[in-house]
Parts: C-alpha cells; structure tokens; sequence
C-alpha cells in the first residue's frame, strides 16, 4: 500500500517556467515532508523539506507548499532550467524513529532548452 | 571532503553467490539505512542501524543481512535467498535516526545473470 503517491511520472516543461511536481499522502500522521533529486546512477540529493506546521517553505528558486487538509504537498521551481531535469522524489515522516520515511515513486522532469 | 561511498559502482554476480556492497561515511552520523530501487518504483527500505552494533529489519529485509560494527560502516549481503536481487542499491545515513534529513551515497547497481 503506497503511503506516498506521485501519480505523475513524468512531467515536461519549457526552460524559464514554472516546474510544479505533486504529490499525495493518505497517512494523516505524517509531520515531516523532503523533496529529493536523483539524476540517474547516482543516490537521490535532498533538495528541501517541510514541518506539518507550515505550510511553505523556501529556497531559492524552491518552493514547497504543504496543504494538509488535502494530504498533497507540491514542489515548485521557479525558474525552470535545464540542469533541473532529473527524477524527484517526495517523501514524508512521521515522528521520530529511523524506519518511518515513506518515499514516493518518483517524477521525471525533463526541462527543454 | 565529507560524505557517504559506496562501492563498486557496478557489480555483477552470478545466480547463487552471496555478494557483498560496501558503504562508508564520513559524516559521524550515527544512522545508517539501506535501500532498494527497482524501475518505476519508490525506495524501499532494507535494513537501518540506529546506533553501532544494532540494526534492525526494514520492508523488505528477506533475503538480505547487515553488519554494523564501525560506526562510519554498514555493508548490506545480498545472499542467494534474495529471490529478485537485480535492482540499484543506495546507502544513506542521517544525523540520528529521527527525521533528520537522510543523505544519500551514489549507489550500487547490481546485476544477477
């Protein structure tokens, strides 16, 4: 049972616009979301994440919005550039303890030139 | 320079062979985790060690065995029991094991022929 959902694999956008990739949790314990970028061959790098007390945090050309009403967090980019495509994936915690970090299945952004 | 290795980058095994992939850190992190990704798929979690000398199973531990007797070490076996071993391995660790944000090391694709 998929606890993180990413139902878009894929995803295409021009150079210079707004990237938002989604996603979908059905956990409501949830408290603690990350964004990672894996580029192919290599380990996922984190990017940036968010408290269930918020609802955004930035950095840089990074956004991520949190609606927990909805169970659905975004992450946006803003703006796109071609060394942003790559795969990224949602994950999300609750509370503490080493064995609770839910990963989704993962986002191909490909940014065109 | 620090940060998480794992090698070799590729390795291949013939069917029925126990193998062996290493990871390293540097970090002083006391958690380390194991992950798998296969095509299509989320990381799924292995195996964690929170602390020296204790781990503990994870998703989707069959088939597979760890060692934690360094703190800066935590190898994963991949042993002949693992029904569908083929798949991109990635070593993490993090600060402790609550959510502290889990940084990840290159990976390891393994190919069983």
């Amino acid at each position: 049972d998929q606890q993180v959902k990413q139902n878009s694999p894929s995803l295409s956008v021009q150079e210079g616009r707004i990237s938002i990739l989604n996603c979908d949790y059905t956990n409501s314990m949830f408290d603690y979301f990350l964004w990672y970028k894996k580029y192919p061959a290599e380990g996922p790098t984190f990017l940036i994440s968010i408290s269930s007390i918020k609802d955004k945090n930035e950095d840089g050309r990074f956004t991520v919005f949190l609606n927990k009403s909805a169970k659905h967090l975004s992450l946006h980019i803003v703006p796109s550039q071609p060394g942003d495509s790559a795969v990224y994936f949602c994950a999300a915690s609750a509370g503490t303890g080493a064995n609770n970090l839910f990963f989704g299945t993962g986002t191909r952004l490909t940014v065109i030139p | 320079d620090g940060g998480i290795t794992q090698s070799p980058k590729y390795l291949f095994r013939k069917e029925g062979q126990n193998v062996t992939l290493s990871c390293e850190q540097n970090l002083n992190h006391d958690a380390m985790y194991w992950y798998r990704q296969d095509p299509g798929q989320g990381l799924r979690l292995i195996y964690y060690s929170q602390i020296v000398n204790d781990f503990q199973k994870g998703d989707i531990a069959e088939g597979y065995s760890v060692s934690r007797e360094k703190k800066e070490s935590f190898p994963l076996t991949v042993t002949s029991a693992q029904k569908n071993p083929t798949a991109f391995y990635l070593c993490a660790s993090s600060l402790s094991g609550s959510t502290d944000t889990q940084y990840f090391g290159p990976g390891t694709r393994l190919t069983v022929l």
